[in-house]
This record gives C-alpha cells, structure tokens and sequence, in this order.
C-alpha cells in the first residue's frame, strides 16, 4: 500500500517550455503533499507543501509564479514550472501524506528528472 | 528550525557485516524519526520509523533506536546484502507553527562489496 506515481520520469525541453509534474497517491487519499528538489549527490530540499482544496505554502526562496503548485483533488497534486531556464534544470520528487496527524509517514514518488536545453 | 545532521557520509561494508548511520536533530519537540532508502534515480522508499514513545523498533535486518535525552537516532542494518547499497538519508519531523515537515539528513552512501 502507500503508492505514489509521478509523471514524467524524465523531461527535456528547450529553455522558455513550461513544464508541468503529476503527482498521484494510488491507494489512498492524501490531503497533504510536498514537493522536493533534489541537486545531484545532495539531500532532499522542500520546495512548498501543497494542501488539497487551498494555496500551497511555499518555503523560503521558492518563487512561486515560478513553481505552480495546484492540489484539486485528495489524489493529485502537480508542479508545473513555468519557463523553464536552465537552472531549474533539477530532479524533482513528491510526496504525499499518509493520514491527517503531524506524524504521519510521507511516502515518495520516483522522481521526475527535468532537463532544459 | 529543526536541523539534522547526518554521519558518515559513505560507508563500506563486506557483505554480510553490519552498518550503522547516525543522525542528531536539534528540535527536542521533534517526535518522529522516519528513515528512507534512495536507489539511484529513483525516489526514498521508507524503510522504517520511530516516534519518540519509544526507544528501539526492529523490522527484520534493520533496527532504528532512539535517544530522545542525546537527540539523536540511528540505523542498524545487519547481515548486509549487496542490494542494500544505495543512499540512506534520516529525518525528522520539526514543528513550526501548525507545520510539520520533514528535515532531511545529508546522507550516507552505503556500499556493500562482496
């Protein structure tokens, strides 16, 4: 149990596309989602937290006309990185919430790994 | 903010030895200790996790304990395999406001050499 899908696994396109990320919890309803960045060799670094039915709460530093965060349904979130630059250039990871409580385990998508020409 | 540091950075092991990560958080109000699994590529994949009511959980070859009066946790994985090698990164919950939000260690790079 605790699936989640995440689509494309692997994006190229030219600088000045807009990209836009799937995120699905499979088997269960997940009101709260994250959305990571991951630079090579480095940890996991939280971009925003995407809460199903309201504004995702963005981290500090994440420009948020930048990284649209869209979370319509208990099953869905997506990110879509508008004009897409070189440097967002990034592998890019959600997760998703098991459960309402603060302490609940957060089960991970495997990656989307953004390449802009 | 809660902050986790995360030791060694890699780790060799012989197939069939153990190994150990160790992670400190700083946010005595952090009470739950989740650790994944990355494979390269992909996404962490949990492999187990503790909350701060207890001090130990054992889930066959990986064990997590926890010292709550130290803060700080750590990983045992015995009778390792060559498919445990991958990076392992620990978290912790930390509280601000009315979020709750994972703090991720830096990793540790396990090899499992036969």
């Amino acid at each position: 149990g605790a699936v989640v899908s995440q689509h494309p696994s692997r994006v190229i396109c030219k600088s000045g596309t807009s990209v836009k990320i799937e995120c699905r919890s499979l088997d269960f309803q997940a009101t709260t989602m994250f959305w990571y960045r991951q630079f090579p060799k480095q940890s996991l670094m939280l971009m925003a937290t995407s809460n199903e039915g309201s504004k995702a709460t963005y981290e500090q530093g994440v420009e948020k006309d930048k990284f649209l965060i869209n979370h319509a349904s208990l099953t869905l979130s997506t990110l879509t990185v508008t004009s897409a630059h070189p440097e967002d250039s990034s592998f890019y990871i959600c997760s998703a919430k098991v459960g309402r409580g603060p302490n609940q385990p957060q089960h991970f998508g495997d990656g989307t790994r953004l390449s802009i020409l | 903010g809660e902050n986790v540091e995360q030791h060694p950075s890699t780790l060799s092991v012989q197939e069939g030895d153990s190994a150990v990560i160790k992670c400190t958080y700083s946010d005595s109000a952090s009470n739950y200790f989740p650790w994944y699994k990355q494979e390269l590529g992909k996404g962490p994949q949990l492999i187990i996790d503790i909350r701060s009511n207890v001090g130990e959980k054992k889930d066959q070859r990986i064990a997590v304990t926890l010292n709550k009066t130290a803060k700080h946790f750590s990983l045992h994985i015995t009778e390792t395999q060559p498919e445990d090698s991958a990076v392992y990164f620990c978290a912790a919950i930390g509280h601000t406001g009315t979020a709750s939000k994972l703090t991720f260690g830096t990793g540790t790079r396990l090899q499992v050499t036969l």
